[in-house]
């Protein structure tokens, strides 16, 4: 069954430090990954995406994530947090095509609290 | 950029009554969705208009109707609105490019209370 794990419920991490949220995915197909970000009481917006190629993409307000197939990871990655980054960040996995193909599928978010 | 528009962004009914969420999208694209998102539930995919004129359930789309209208309007109905209803609700819309593949976009949501 296709699935996506965001093992942490809640990190909570020091102004200026790297910031690492974990996300696993199981999908039959070749996964299209996604990260992306919900502020309170807004709706998502997308971080970066992987389709293909380069398995380290980057992304915007200074976000990366590695594609590793051999690990089903997609994990976000930023070197340095900021407290405005304090918000739910979500993992999801798609296939390729619109409709039912393109409906992605969540994890069930990271909530990331930012220490002054 | 407008994107995806949804209103109203606030609802409190009382159970039993009815109500249609609107969501309009300027992107020109041919997918559209409803989500609802519940804590610790992440987002779950209510109803699908992968194009107009076409509408498919999703993971929970019991107690739902929706309406594709035109390419750009994708409505989702409560016909007798229960408390576990009560959930914020997201509409979204895609288009799949050679690309990028199929990349969803979202709306900012419409909390919904019923008691």
């Amino acid at each position: 069954a296709q699935s996506v794990t965001q093992p942490d419920i809640h990190i909570t991490v020091s102004e200026g430090a790297s910031l690492e949220l974990r996300c696993n995915y199981s999908y039959g197909a070749t996964p299209y990954l996604f990260w992306y970000v919900q502020s309170p009481g807004q709706g998502l917006q997308l971080l970066l995406k992987y389709f293909s190629g380069d398995t380290l993409v980057q992304g915007i307000k200074g976000f990366e994530a590695e594609f590793k197939r051999s690990q089903s990871s997609f994990n976000l990655r930023k070197p340095s947090v900021h407290w405005s980054d304090a918000a739910e960040y979500f993992c999801a996995v798609g296939a390729k095509g619109g409709g039912s193909q393109g409906n992605l599928i969540f994890g069930k978010g990271t909530k990331l609290s930012v220490k002054p | 950029n407008a994107g995806v528009t949804q209103t109203p962004k606030f609802q409190v009914l009382k159970t039993g009554q009815s109500m249609t969420l609107q969501c309009a999208q300027d992107m020109n694209h041919n997918s559209m969705y409803w989500y609802r998102q519940d804590p610790g539930m992440g987002l779950r995919l209510i109803y699908y208009s992968a194009s107009e004129g076409t509408t498919d359930k999703g993971e929970v789309p019991n107690g739902y109707n929706v309406s594709r209208l035109n390419k750009r309007e994708f409505s989702l109905r409560l016909e007798s609105a229960a408390p576990s209803q009560t959930s914020v609700y997201f509409c979204a819309s895609s288009e799949l490019t050679a690309e990028w593949g199929n990349t969803i976009y979202f709306g900012e949501g419409s909390w919904l209370t019923v008691v």
